[in-house]
């Protein structure tokens, strides 16, 4: 079964880190563009950043709300796509998405950001 | 960076009269190699969102071809030729042209 799914949300304080995890099976994770998407309780859809695959280069690019404070790496050898978030703000809170391609999305994860 | 405008935010629909979401582009979604980057998607209460339309009017496996995709340039449009009561959500148009951006999400609901 094609699947993505996604961990580590939860509470943290503003100016503080988490990362997330997103474990892909089912599918050539290796060959895949993977991405992160955000939605802000009661929001629309924010796309947070890319990354390509090895074989394409293995770059990101972001969105310009979080570029300089949220990486996304791979690791291909464990099928997952990490997020890693640094200097949280309020306005992060959100349920995050990992996308394979815009065809296969996680269920989310949620991440609260508030003292 | 492109900024995505849908209308209405808003669609009520009668149960099988057409519905018809509008996608407008700050800048020409053709990228270099000749294609247009413009997808829909569907958001259900509650659930994940799921791609139905890409590269304009091609649906993805699945979706029922009740949905359609056209248009060209800045200009787009998803219609539902007979809306069904699981039709009900949120509708978003992505451009994937220069990286990648969501419009504000059309919430269709029944009448």
């Amino acid at each position: 079964e094609v699947q993505l799914v996604e961990s580590g949300g939860g509470l943290v304080k503003p100016g503080g880190s988490l990362r997330l995890s997103c474990a892909a099976s089912g599918f050539s994770f290796s060959d895949a563009w993977m991405s992160w998407v955000r939605q802000a309780p009661g929001k629309g859809l924010e796309w947070l950043g890319r990354i390509r695959s090895e074989t394409d280069g293995g770059t990101a690019d972001y969105a310009a709300p979080v570029k300089g404070r949220f990486t996304i790496s791979r690791d291909d050898s464990r099928h997952t796509l990490y997020l890693q978030m640094n200097s949280l703000k309020t306005e992060d809170t959100a349920v995050y998405y990992c996308t394979s391609e815009d065809i296969v999305w996680g269920q989310g994860t949620l991440v609260t950001v508030s003292s | 960076d492109i900024v995505m405008t849908q209308s209405p935010l808003s669609l009520p629909v009668i149960l099988g009269q057409p519905a018809s979401i509008s996608c407008r582009s700050s800048q020409s979604l053709v990228y270099s190699d000749g294609n247009t980057y413009l997808s829909w998607f569907q958001q259900r209460p509650g659930q994940s969102p799921r791609r139905i339309i890409y590269k304009v009017s091609n649906r993805d496996s699945g979706v029922p071809d009740r949905f359609s995709g056209s248009g060209s340039g800045t200009d787009f449009t998803l219609r539902i030729s007979r809306v069904e009561a699981e039709d009900v959500g949120v509708y978003y148009c992505m451009q994937g042209t220069h990286w990648q951006t969501f419009g504000q999400g059309t919430k269709l609901e029944i009448k």
